[in-house]
């Protein structure tokens, strides 16, 4: 099992439709989850944390299920500018040492068309 | 101002070649990466460093050499090229390395598409 699995897409959507991603991941003891977004030949961009509690902002709300293992991110009235792929990322100690690494999984791309 | 830099942005190079790729960063971050984004779209780490000090090392090549002259530089030497390597190669950094709970922003470079035919 991948470390962290996201159903690759695309997601084709209108402007101003709500959309959901899913994630899920392998490692109980990761300790951290984000979203990341990159753009087409561009560098990962940090989108939000995911909290226990859930998390809004703005237009984008992210949900995190430990038990299950599994995150989700929501966006609200799409616009075309939210077009990218989205990359789950969970963070989880590789060492004694305590430092931890990111683990990207492969990105849901999203297609908002007008 | 570019807050994390590399170059060259592109790399095209015969196998068998060795070649350099080079990171700053002027975000006065203690903590620098190597990251590699192969042709499937998976980003994994191959390194870390801490104020010039490796603290990650995945399982990576030895042909693959990261040296840290100061804490605002990363630079990845490459020996022996294969084409397995072609890649997109980022580097990020981090005001502290990530540790235990802390939840850290990692912030990446633009990448360098190496291609090696």
């Amino acid at each position: 099992r991948k470390e962290v699995e996201q159903d690759p897409g695309p997601f084709n959507v209108p402007e101003g439709a709500t959309v959901a991603f899913n994630c899920t991941y392998s490692n109980s003891a990761s300790q951290s989850f984000f979203w990341y977004r990159q753009d087409c030949r561009k560098e990962p961009k940090l989108l939000m944390s995911v909290y226990s509690s859930g998390n809004e902002d703005g237009r984008f709300t992210a949900q995190l299920n430990r038990a299950s293992q599994y995150i989700s991110l929501l966006i609200r009235d799409s616009k075309l500018s939210d077009s990218a792929t989205y990359l789950c990322v969970v963070m989880a100690a590789r060492s004694v040492s305590g430092y931890s690494t990111l683990t990207f999984g492969k990105g849901t791309m999203l297609l908002v068309s007008p | 101002d570019t807050a994390v830099s590399q170059t060259p942005k592109y790399l095209v190079t015969q196998m068998g070649n060795d070649k350099s790729i080079k990171c700053e960063q002027n975000l006065g971050h203690d903590t620098m990466y190597w990251y590699k984004q192969d042709s499937k779209k998976f980003l994994k780490i191959m390194f870390s460093y801490n104020n010039k000090e490796l603290i990650i090392n995945e399982t990576v090549p030895n042909r693959f050499s990261p040296k840290s002259p100061d804490k605002a530089h990363l630079n990845l030497h490459i020996n022996s090229l294969e084409l397995g390597d072609s890649a997109v190669y980022f580097c990020a950094s981090s005001q502290v390395p990530q540790r235990f709970r802390r939840v850290v922003v990692q912030f990446f470079g633009p990448g360098t598409r190496l291609t090696v035919l």
